[in-house]
Protein backbone atom coordinates (compact mmCIF):
# COMPACT_ATOMS: atom_id res chain seq x y z
CA UNK A 1 0.00 0.00 0.00
CA UNK A 2 1.25 3.66 -0.85
CA UNK A 3 1.84 5.47 2.23
CA UNK A 4 2.75 9.45 1.80
CA UNK A 5 3.24 11.18 5.43
CA UNK A 6 4.36 14.60 5.40
CA UNK A 7 5.66 16.50 8.47
CA UNK A 8 7.10 19.93 9.35
CA UNK A 9 4.03 21.98 8.89
CA UNK A 10 3.53 24.94 11.57
CA UNK A 11 3.44 28.25 12.39
CA UNK A 12 5.89 30.76 11.06
CA UNK A 13 5.98 34.36 10.68
CA UNK A 14 6.09 36.24 7.37
CA UNK A 15 9.31 36.17 5.95
CA UNK A 16 10.03 33.03 7.74
CA UNK A 17 11.30 29.69 6.61
CA UNK A 18 10.19 25.84 6.97
CA UNK A 19 11.29 23.08 5.40
CA UNK A 20 8.52 20.29 5.01
CA UNK A 21 9.44 16.69 4.71
CA UNK A 22 7.44 13.72 3.24
CA UNK A 23 8.56 10.04 3.99
CA UNK A 24 7.44 7.67 0.78
CA UNK A 25 6.70 3.94 1.44
CA UNK A 26 4.89 1.04 -0.25
CA UNK A 27 6.53 1.40 -3.92
CA UNK A 28 10.09 2.12 -5.14
CA UNK A 29 10.03 5.76 -4.66
CA UNK A 30 13.61 6.67 -6.89
CA UNK A 31 10.56 5.24 -10.02
CA UNK A 32 8.40 8.12 -9.75
CA UNK A 33 8.23 12.14 -10.33
CA UNK A 34 7.07 13.46 -6.98
CA UNK A 35 5.00 16.50 -6.52
CA UNK A 36 3.93 19.27 -3.67
CA UNK A 37 0.22 20.66 -4.04
CA UNK A 38 -1.33 23.15 -1.64
CA UNK A 39 -4.56 24.31 -0.62
CA UNK A 40 -5.26 27.02 0.91
CA UNK A 41 -8.79 27.19 3.74
CA UNK A 42 -11.58 26.92 2.33
CA UNK A 43 -10.40 26.97 -0.99
CA UNK A 44 -9.28 24.96 -4.26
CA UNK A 45 -5.93 22.93 -5.18
CA UNK A 46 -2.49 24.75 -6.48
CA UNK A 47 0.08 22.92 -7.80
CA UNK A 48 3.30 23.69 -5.83
CA UNK A 49 5.91 21.93 -8.15
CA UNK A 50 7.55 18.99 -8.93
CA UNK A 51 10.59 16.83 -9.35
CA UNK A 52 11.97 13.87 -11.22
CA UNK A 53 13.11 10.74 -10.56
CA UNK A 54 16.86 11.46 -10.24
CA UNK A 55 16.31 14.92 -9.21
CA UNK A 56 17.65 16.91 -12.28
CA UNK A 57 14.41 18.21 -13.10
CA UNK A 58 12.42 20.71 -11.01
CA UNK A 59 9.88 22.81 -11.88
CA UNK A 60 7.29 25.20 -10.12
CA UNK A 61 4.56 27.81 -9.85
CA UNK A 62 5.21 31.05 -10.43
CA UNK A 63 4.39 32.70 -7.20
CA UNK A 64 7.27 30.36 -5.62
CA UNK A 65 10.32 30.51 -7.46
CA UNK A 66 13.00 32.02 -5.99
CA UNK A 67 11.44 31.41 -2.64
CA UNK A 68 10.48 27.24 -2.68
CA UNK A 69 13.20 24.47 -3.32
CA UNK A 70 11.84 20.92 -3.91
CA UNK A 71 14.35 18.06 -3.22
CA UNK A 72 14.71 14.55 -2.79
CA UNK A 73 16.59 11.76 -1.26
CA UNK A 74 16.00 8.68 -3.06
CA UNK A 75 18.08 6.59 -0.06
CA UNK A 76 15.42 7.78 2.30
CA UNK A 77 12.49 7.49 0.11
CA UNK A 78 11.88 11.46 1.00
CA UNK A 79 10.52 14.47 -0.47
CA UNK A 80 11.17 17.99 0.83
CA UNK A 81 10.03 21.41 0.22
CA UNK A 82 12.07 24.01 1.56
CA UNK A 83 10.09 27.53 2.02
CA UNK A 84 11.66 30.45 2.40
CA UNK A 85 10.27 34.59 3.00
CA UNK A 86 7.18 32.75 3.16
CA UNK A 87 3.71 35.04 3.14
CA UNK A 88 0.47 35.22 4.41
CA UNK A 89 -0.97 33.96 0.77
CA UNK A 90 1.20 30.39 1.26
CA UNK A 91 -0.79 29.69 4.23
CA UNK A 92 -2.22 25.97 3.54
CA UNK A 93 -2.61 22.67 3.76
CA UNK A 94 0.58 20.93 1.18
CA UNK A 95 0.08 17.90 0.24
CA UNK A 96 2.93 15.21 -1.07
CA UNK A 97 2.06 13.68 -4.09
CA UNK A 98 3.18 10.60 -5.92
CA UNK A 99 3.41 11.73 -9.97
CA UNK A 100 2.53 9.67 -12.38
CA UNK A 101 5.23 10.75 -15.77
CA UNK A 102 5.26 14.35 -14.45
CA UNK A 103 1.63 14.57 -15.18
CA UNK A 104 -1.18 13.80 -12.65
CA UNK A 105 -1.12 12.86 -9.00
CA UNK A 106 -2.04 9.05 -8.40
CA UNK A 107 -1.57 8.88 -4.26
CA UNK A 108 -1.38 12.00 -1.65
CA UNK A 109 -0.31 12.11 1.71
CA UNK A 110 -2.53 13.58 4.34
CA UNK A 111 -1.17 17.42 4.41
CA UNK A 112 0.25 19.50 7.03
CA UNK A 113 -0.96 22.54 7.40
CA UNK A 114 1.32 25.72 6.97
CA UNK A 115 0.43 29.11 8.69
CA UNK A 116 2.02 32.70 7.92
CA UNK A 117 0.81 35.02 10.41
CA UNK A 118 2.98 37.52 12.90
CA UNK B 1 -0.82 29.23 -18.28
CA UNK B 2 -4.00 27.15 -18.85
CA UNK B 3 -7.25 28.16 -16.72
CA UNK B 4 -9.08 25.41 -15.78
CA UNK B 5 -13.09 27.00 -15.31
CA UNK B 6 -15.62 23.98 -13.55
CA UNK B 7 -19.45 24.41 -13.78
CA UNK B 8 -21.24 24.84 -11.57
CA UNK B 9 -19.19 25.77 -8.85
CA UNK B 10 -21.48 23.65 -6.40
CA UNK B 11 -25.12 21.46 -6.95
CA UNK B 12 -27.54 19.54 -5.12
CA UNK B 13 -28.33 15.87 -6.03
CA UNK B 14 -30.17 13.06 -4.42
CA UNK B 15 -28.94 9.60 -3.76
CA UNK B 16 -29.36 7.66 -7.39
CA UNK B 17 -29.63 10.54 -9.54
CA UNK B 18 -27.19 11.37 -12.62
CA UNK B 19 -24.84 14.10 -12.26
CA UNK B 20 -22.72 16.12 -14.53
CA UNK B 21 -19.74 18.42 -14.29
CA UNK B 22 -18.13 20.33 -17.11
CA UNK B 23 -14.86 21.54 -17.35
CA UNK B 24 -13.38 23.99 -19.56
CA UNK B 25 -9.62 24.41 -20.83
CA UNK B 26 -8.82 28.30 -21.85
CA UNK B 27 -6.82 26.74 -24.77
CA UNK B 28 -6.47 23.48 -26.32
CA UNK B 29 -4.59 20.50 -24.28
CA UNK B 30 -5.80 17.15 -26.41
CA UNK B 31 -7.06 15.06 -23.67
CA UNK B 32 -4.22 15.95 -20.74
CA UNK B 33 -7.09 15.78 -18.32
CA UNK B 34 -7.27 14.10 -14.81
CA UNK B 35 -9.97 14.24 -12.00
CA UNK B 36 -10.38 14.31 -8.25
CA UNK B 37 -12.61 14.17 -5.76
CA UNK B 38 -12.03 15.47 -2.16
CA UNK B 39 -13.94 14.59 0.57
CA UNK B 40 -14.20 17.53 3.25
CA UNK B 41 -11.02 17.33 5.75
CA UNK B 42 -9.51 14.00 3.76
CA UNK B 43 -6.97 14.55 0.94
CA UNK B 44 -7.75 14.35 -2.97
CA UNK B 45 -8.45 10.90 -4.58
CA UNK B 46 -7.37 9.73 -7.67
CA UNK B 47 -10.31 9.50 -10.36
CA UNK B 48 -9.67 9.45 -14.08
CA UNK B 49 -6.84 10.41 -16.37
CA UNK B 50 -6.49 10.78 -20.04
CA UNK B 51 -10.22 12.66 -20.05
CA UNK B 52 -11.81 8.91 -19.64
CA UNK B 53 -9.43 6.42 -18.66
CA UNK B 54 -10.57 4.88 -14.82
CA UNK B 55 -8.27 4.56 -12.55
CA UNK B 56 -7.82 0.93 -11.15
CA UNK B 57 -10.43 0.61 -8.47
CA UNK B 58 -12.77 3.53 -9.18
CA UNK B 59 -16.24 2.77 -9.19
CA UNK B 60 -17.42 2.30 -12.56
CA UNK B 61 -20.25 4.72 -12.28
CA UNK B 62 -17.80 7.63 -12.96
CA UNK B 63 -16.92 8.24 -16.60
CA UNK B 64 -15.38 11.09 -18.50
CA UNK B 65 -15.16 12.60 -22.28
CA UNK B 66 -14.04 15.29 -23.91
CA UNK B 67 -10.90 16.30 -25.59
CA UNK B 68 -9.41 19.73 -26.55
CA UNK B 69 -11.44 22.60 -24.39
CA UNK B 70 -14.17 21.13 -23.16
CA UNK B 71 -14.81 17.49 -20.40
CA UNK B 72 -17.15 16.14 -18.49
CA UNK B 73 -17.41 14.09 -15.29
CA UNK B 74 -20.55 12.26 -15.09
CA UNK B 75 -21.58 10.20 -11.76
CA UNK B 76 -24.25 7.53 -13.39
CA UNK B 77 -26.05 7.04 -9.99
CA UNK B 78 -24.63 8.54 -7.11
CA UNK B 79 -24.32 6.89 -3.97
CA UNK B 80 -23.89 8.32 -0.41
CA UNK B 81 -19.98 8.32 -0.58
CA UNK B 82 -19.99 10.48 -4.00
CA UNK B 83 -21.00 13.42 -1.66
CA UNK B 84 -17.66 15.43 -2.11
CA UNK B 85 -15.70 18.46 -4.13
CA UNK B 86 -14.52 17.67 -7.80
CA UNK B 87 -11.81 18.82 -9.51
CA UNK B 88 -10.50 18.34 -13.11
CA UNK B 89 -6.72 19.10 -13.85
CA UNK B 90 -4.63 19.43 -17.24
CA UNK B 91 -1.29 18.14 -17.35
CA UNK B 92 -0.86 19.53 -20.85
CA UNK B 93 1.85 21.95 -19.69
CA UNK B 94 3.64 23.16 -16.98
CA UNK B 95 2.18 24.97 -14.81
CA UNK B 96 -0.40 22.01 -13.91
CA UNK B 97 -3.48 23.82 -13.22
CA UNK B 98 -6.46 23.10 -11.70
CA UNK B 99 -9.74 23.79 -11.78
CA UNK B 100 -12.07 25.60 -9.14
CA UNK B 101 -13.67 22.30 -7.90
CA UNK B 102 -17.38 21.97 -8.22
CA UNK B 103 -19.09 20.59 -4.75
CA UNK B 104 -21.80 18.00 -4.60
CA UNK B 105 -24.24 18.52 -1.91
CA UNK B 106 -26.97 16.32 -0.68
CA UNK B 107 -30.47 17.46 -1.48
Amino acid sequence: EVQLVESGGGLVQPGGSLRLSCAASGFTFSNYWMSWVRQAPGKGLEWVANIKQDGNEKYYVDSVKGRFTISRDNAKSSLYLQMNSLRAEDTAVYYCARTRGSYYFDSWGQGTLVTVSS
Amino acid sequence: DIQMTQSPSSLSASVGDRVTITCRASQGITNSLAWYQQIPGKAPRFLLYAASRLESGVPSRFSGSGSGTYFTLTISSLQPEDFASYYCQQYYSIPRTFGQGTKVEIK
